[in-house]
This record gives C-alpha cells, structure tokens and sequence, in this order.
C-alpha cells in the first residue's frame, strides 16, 4: 500500500520557466511533509517542508502548497536553474512517534537550457 | 552537512555471507534511521534507533538487524545477504523536524 505517491516518474522543463512536482498522500494521519533532492551517487539533501497547520511555504525560488482536504502537496520551483536537474522525493510522517518518514517513488526532473 | 559519514561506500558480496554497513555521526543526534532505495520505491525505512541499545523495526526489517552500543554509531547488518538486498543504503539522523541523510553505501550481492 503506497501511502505516499509520485505519479509523474519524469518531468522536463526548459530553463527559466516554472517546474511543478505533484504528490499525493493517502494516510489522513500525516501531518508534516518533506521534499529531499537527490542527486546520483549522493544522499537526499533536504529541501523544504510544511507543516499540515500551513497551507504554503517558501524558501527562495522554492514554495510548496499543501492542500489537506485532497491530500495532495506540490513543490514549485521558479526560476527553473540546470542545477535543479535531480530526483525529487517527497516524504511525509504523523504527529508522534520516532519521525519515521514514508517516502514517494521520486520524479526526476530535467531542466533543458 | 550533518556529520554523517557511511561506511564502505561499496560493496559486493555473494549470497550467504554476513555483511555490516556502518553509519557515524558527530553531532550526537538522539535518533538514527536505516533506509533502503530502491528504483520504483523511493526510499523505505528499514530500522530505526531512538537511543543507545533502543530500536525498533520499520516497514522492510525481514532479513536485517541492527545494533547500536554507542551514541554515534549505528550498525545495519544482514545476517545472511541474498540478491534481493541488493540496494543503496542511506543512512539518516533526526534534528528538529528534518532528517539529515548520509551519503548511501551501494550494496551488490552476486
């Protein structure tokens, strides 16, 4: 049962222009979501998060918008940068507990120049 | 950077044979995690450790174990390595509301 889904494996933007990346949970019991950036041979690097008392955050050219009642969540990042070509995971965990992450099956996203 | 180092970074093994993948941290961070990543699957939690000698299972613990007798060091180890364990193994540590994760250590088991 994926609780945390991704369902666009791959998506290509040109440089400039705004990327979007989708997620879609399914456990009403979350409450904090993530999204991490992998590049090849390296570990995810954190790159924002929102709580669920929130419905938008913002860091640089990076916000990501929560909407509860569709249990969806989606980064934006404008201006899309080369350096923005890698793996993106969103991730999500409930209220209490060890902070144990669930993890989407990532979308890796190509910025064209 | 969270002073996360893994250790080896590769490694191939055959099938049967015991392997330990290690996971330091400088920052004395009460929590560690042990994750897998496999394609299609994203990232999948396979132990966890709140405390010296505290840990518990995540969703992928079949097959694992996991020790930790000092605050700094959390050790995976598969008893018995099979194919199916192939994998990259990331290890994380929590601070705040975020977890930090290690570089991955690439296991291939013939």
């Amino acid at each position: 049962d994926q609780q945390v889904k991704q369902n666009s494996p791959s998506l290509s933007v040109q440089e400039g222009r705004i990327s979007i990346l989708n997620c879609d949970y399914t456990n009403s019991m979350f409450d904090y979501f993530l999204w991490y950036k992998k590049y090849p041979a390296e570990g995810p690097t954190f790159l924002i998060s929102i709580s669920s008392i929130k419905d938008k955050n913002e860091d640089g050219r990076f916000t990501v918008f929560l909407n509860k009642s569709a249990k969806h969540l989606s980064l934006h990042i404008v201006p899309s940068q080369p350096g923005d070509s890698a793996v993106y995971f969103c991730a999500a965990r409930k209220a209490q507990g060890a902070q144990k992450l669930v993890f989407g099956q990532g979308t890796r996203l190509t910025i064209n120049p | 950077d969270a002073g996360i180092t893994q250790s080896p970074r590769h490694k191939v093994t055959e099938t049967g044979t015991p392997v330990t993948l290690r996971c330091h941290q400088t920052e004395n961070h009460r929590y560690m995690y042990w994750y897998r990543q496999d394609p299609g699957h994203g990232l999948r939690l396979i132990h966890y450790s709140y405390g010296v000698k505290d840990t518990d299972k995540g969703e992928v613990s079949d097959g694992y174990s996991v020790s930790r007798s000092k605050t700094e060091d959390f050790l995976l180890t598969l008893e018995s390595a099979t194919s199916s364990q192939t994998s990259v193994y990331f290890c994380a540590i929590s601070a705040g509301d975020t977890q930090y994760f290690g570089p991955g250590t690439r296991l291939t088991v013939l």
